[in-house]
């Protein structure tokens, strides 16, 4: 079985700093994804990035970008030039390459971006 | 592009009762997972459908059960409600291995 562990229950930042997010996983699996989704308050949860774990490259979406260490088991996300629409809990998720639905969560991080 | 959606978006029952919840899949997409989010917590995987069939199940009970429809479409139906059931159920559609498309979920509040 799989376990994904968020050791941050809630973090701050002030507008336009960069924040890091931690997420460290188990698992005996190979081949898999890791993903970081955005749950805003009160609305529907968005995949931010994703990795898949064969690539050693970190991957990148405009602001937002991971540090996957793959020997560690730890994937962390760097949000750079925070907006306040950063706000939000965000969960970071590991999904086995086998079973194309059955993710497996962290319990999430709250962020506040302060202005 | 249709995204996934659910319903209702908010429903109360009590204790014993029975509740089933809706979901459309995104156009195209042929897997269908349910999870539950208790609140602050992370969501955590209940089944999943594959072309109308069970393609795996999280640790919950027999009285949790579903249904895809040939549209890819599906219900989750729980029976004899407990209060520890209230959650928000998330639907979450998906073509292959890779990222989930959520709904808005349902708020279950079990009295």
């Amino acid at each position: 079985a799989q376990t994904v562990t968020q050791s941050q229950p809630e973090m701050s930042v002030q507008e336009a700093e960069t924040v890091t997010l931690s997420c460290t996983y188990d698992t005996s699996e190979n081949n898999y994804y890791l993903f970081w989704y955005k749950q805003p308050p009160s609305r529907q949860m968005i995949l931010v990035i994703r990795q898949e774990a064969y690539k050693q490259q970190n991957a990148t979406e405009n602001r937002f970008s991971v540090n996957f260490q793959k020997a560690a088991k730890s994937f962390s996300l760097k949000i750079s030039d925070s907006q306040l629409g950063d706000t939000a809990m965000y969960f970071c998720a590991f999904q086995p390459y086998t079973n194309a639905g059955k993710s497996t969560f962290g319990d999430g991080t709250t962020l506040t971006v302060k202005p | 592009e249709t995204g996934v959606t659910q319903s209702p978006t908010h429903l109360i029952k009590t204790r014993g009762q029975q509740v089933t919840l809706r979901c459309s899949s995104q156009s195209g997409h042929n897997t269908v997972s349910w999870y539950q989010q208790a609140l602050g917590q992370g969501p955590q995987f209940i089944f999943q459908y594959y072309r109308e069939e069970e393609n795996g199940r999280g640790n919950f009970p027999p009285r949790f059960s579903g249904l895809q429809f040939p549209n890819y479409s599906s219900e989750l139906n729980v029976n004899a409600l407990e209060l520890d059931d209230s959650a928000l159920y998330l639907c979450a559609s998906s073509l292959s291995p890779g990222e989930l498309f959520f709904g808005e979920g349902s708020r279950l509040t079990v009295l």
